[in-house]
């Protein structure tokens, strides 16, 4: 059972490059959500999915997109990188928490630099 | 304005405390808080509290949520340095999506 998978563990940027961070479930979970992570700081919500085709912003939506045409797959676009993406990115899915017991499940993780 | 304030930000301690972490929260349609451990990657789930007063434990860990007063703690007794990372407390708020509202975590150091 695989999980929650983030490719790629590690990436360098340039500023102004971009790229999309992948991020796939395999437990059949509606919710889906991205996060990232400063030094000494918790995790911030940048993205959420409520299912295929609907995507909401979260606390830090500037300078992402994102896109949920598969259950499985949400991932996370960074147009023009900017120094200030440099942070470690969480993909994480759940079920509804009502009725269920189970929290969200988190990837890895992608520790991105933005040079 | 921080919704999920953790305290201490950071302890040191060895081996063979007690200690307990402290969360403190303020969010509308409050669902549940949950309580996180953080190493070198991904956090792993802990408890889920969703009741006042009912203590969830687990080995040397419990947890207990008091809903009237808005805050949680996680105590740890018999520390090892297996212990060391960070924990992580999230509220959720309800209203469809299920997000997470995390606070800023507690570093805990566990020395031999």
């Amino acid at each position: 059972n695989a999980g929650v998978t983030q490719t790629p563990k590690f990436r360098i940027l340039k500023i102004g490059q971009s790229m999309t961070l992948q991020c796939t479930q395999d437990m059949n979970h509606n919710y889906m959500y991205w996060y990232r992570q400063d030094p000494g700081m918790g995790l911030k919500l940048i993205y959420y999915s409520v299912g295929a085709g609907i995507t909401d912003k979260g606390e830090v939506p500037n300078g992402y997109n994102v896109s949920r045409s598969t259950t499985e797959d949400f991932p996370l676009r960074l147009e023009l990188a900017a120094p200030s993406q440099t942070s470690v990115y969480f993909c994480a899915s759940s079920y509804r928490l009502q009725g269920s017991n189970q929290p969200q499940h988190f990837g890895d993780g992608t520790r991105l630099s933005i040079l | 304005e921080d919704k999920v304030v953790q305290s201490p930000l950071s302890l040191v301690v060895h081996e063979g405390d007690t200690v307990t972490l402290n969360c403190s929260y303020e969010v509308t349609n409050f669902r549940s808080l949950l309580w996180y451990k953080q190493e070198k990657k991904a956090p792993t789930f802990l408890f889920m509290l969703t009741s006042s007063g009912i203590e969830k434990k687990s080995g040397r860990l419990s947890s207990i949520l008091d809903k009237k007063e808005l805050f949680s703690i996680l105590n740890i007794t018999a520390t090892q340095t297996g212990d060391s990372a960070i924990y992580l407390c999230a509220v959720v708020e309800g209203g469809g999506s299920e997000k997470l509202v995390f606070g800023k975590g507690t570093k805990l150091t566990v020395n031999p």
